[in-house]
């Protein structure tokens, strides 16, 4: 089954700082990868997909992901945290069968003034 | 353009009765995808619906069932209920399958449920 994994439940970056999130896939065949934010009491919110393609991939609100085949990871990066970046990040893979996805666990992030 | 529209936002229910949520999805959106989110489980996939007709089917009982309307919009309705099934469930829609937006899941608020 295609699944992620993301190792963090937790990440804690001091505003200004570069963040990253890490998410590692396990696909049959070419991924298609996807990050997601919810933040409190919301839905959740498309950031950046990976589907072909350039490996560095660059989404909403400054966020990227470097697509590593070798390493079968697809990490979330962005160069310079904000305090509202604080919330509830999600890897996602598409299903083999169909455009449903599937979900890591979440990693939260909080990014302290 | 109006989101995905996802009613009610709050629901209590007791152990045993029946749930239904409801879903409308964004203009256009033939694809319909309904998630469970329950504390400490993430986000686990329920049913996907397109075109009126159930395309596939995560990992849940029977008595977890929904349908699409000719409008696309939908409905998730839970049957007796069990104090675990207390979650937000999460309604999110994409557009034609095989076209690329069909690969981009637009989500909903969500619904949350609470079984007493």
């Amino acid at each position: 089954a295609q699944s992620v994994a993301q190792p963090e439940d937790q990440v804690n970056v001091a505003e200004g700082n570069p963040l990253t999130v890490k998410c590692t896939y396990s696909v049959s065949g070419n991924p298609y990868l996807f990050w997601y934010v919810q933040y409190p009491n919301r839905g959740l919110q498309f950031l950046l997909k990976y589907i072909t393609g350039d490996n560095l991939v660059k989404g909403s609100y400054g966020f990227e992901a470097e697509f590593n085949k070798s390493q079968t990871s697809f990490h979330l990066k962005k160069p310079s945290a904000l305090v509202s970046d604080s919330a509830l990040y999600f890897c996602a893979v598409r299903a083999y069968s169909g455009y449903a996805l599937n979900f890591g666990k979440g990693t939260s992030l909080l990014v302290t003034p | 353009e109006a989101g995905v529209t996802q009613s009610p936002t709050h629901l209590i229910k007791t152990r045993g009765q029946q749930a239904t949520l409801r879903c409308s999805p964004i203009s256009g959106h033939t694809s319909v995808y309904w998630y469970q989110q329950a504390l400490g489980l993430g986000l686990q996939f329920l049913l996907w619906y397109d075109e009126g007709e159930e395309r596939n089917r995560g990992n849940f009982p029977p008595r977890f069932s929904g349908r699409q309307f000719p409008n696309y919009s939908s409905e998730l309705n839970v049957n007796a209920l069990e104090l675990e099934d207390s979650a937000l469930y999460l309604c999110a829609s994409s557009s034609v399958v095989g076209t690329p937006g069909a690969n981009v899941l637009t989500f909903g608020a969500g619904s949350r449920l609470t079984v007493l």
